[in-house]
């Protein structure tokens, strides 16, 4: 089954750097979604993306899909404390459609004040 | 609107012991997910049900393992005779009937199991 992985595993910037994620999977896919998770927390959605789509925006998130590389990246703008959390890539099912989600093991975020 | 909920948050159950696990989605969904997670571990898929049908269980153990969705009430998830090996954060996810491009999917705050 096809399968995201995130990179890097962990990541510890400054707050108000950026903060670069980056998640491969391995067979084509109808969309990609980036989730968050705060510690002993459920996963909350930030943002889907569609095999058709190349770029995506929301508030200070910015997610690329890369088709031909099996690949995407979101990018959080002017970090803030709040933003530490582990961020998971999840992709769905390739015609579309309901289906159980296949996740990554995540990227931990941790934003130093 | 309440979110997905569900209970109990903690759950101790000792060897041999049966976990029963409980999700009410969110008002208007009709499809409901469990997923299992490890410490240190993304999600893992185990099933996907629609009221009073299993969809895909295809994540999950075909022994001492069983989830339904009933017409009324929660939906269950069931581990029989526990072992350590299930202890685990269980997590349930809901959406809303899906369109073209997918499901964005809305998780409950889960259940910790621990198995003595």
């Amino acid at each position: 089954s096809q399968q995201g992985e995130e990179d890097p595993q962990a990541l510890s910037i400054q707050e108000g750097e950026n903060a670069t994620m980056n998640c491969s999977y391995k067979t084509s896919i109808n969309n990609l979604q980036w989730y968050r998770q705060n510690s002993g927390r459920g996963l909350v959605h930030l943002i889907l993306i569609r095999s058709n789509e190349r770029e995506k925006h929301s508030g200070r998130l910015r997610v690329t899909l890369d088709t031909s590389k099996k690949s995407s990246s979101l990018l959080i703008t002017a970090s803030r404390a709040a933003d530490t959390a582990s961020y998971f890539c999840a992709t769905g099912p390739p015609g579309g459609g309901a289906d159980g989600l296949t996740f990554g093991k995540g990227t931990h975020l941790i934003i130093q004040p | 609107n309440a979110g997905v909920m569900q209970n109990p948050r903690h759950l101790v159950r000792r060897r041999g012991q049966e976990a029963r696990l409980r999700c009410s989605p969110m008002k208007g969904h009709s499809h409901v997910y469990w997923y299992r997670q490890l410490p240190e571990e993304g999600l893992k898929f185990m099933v996907y049900l629609q009221k009073e049908n299993i969809i895909d269980e295809s994540g999950m153990p075909k022994e001492r393992f069983s989830a339904e969705f009933p017409k009324e009430g929660p939906s269950i998830l069931r581990i029989q005779q526990v072992v350590r090996g299930d202890s685990a954060a269980y997590f349930c996810a809901s959406s809303p009937p899906t369109g073209a491009w997918g499901n964005i999917q809305y998780f409950g705050a889960g259940t910790r199991l621990s198995v003595l």
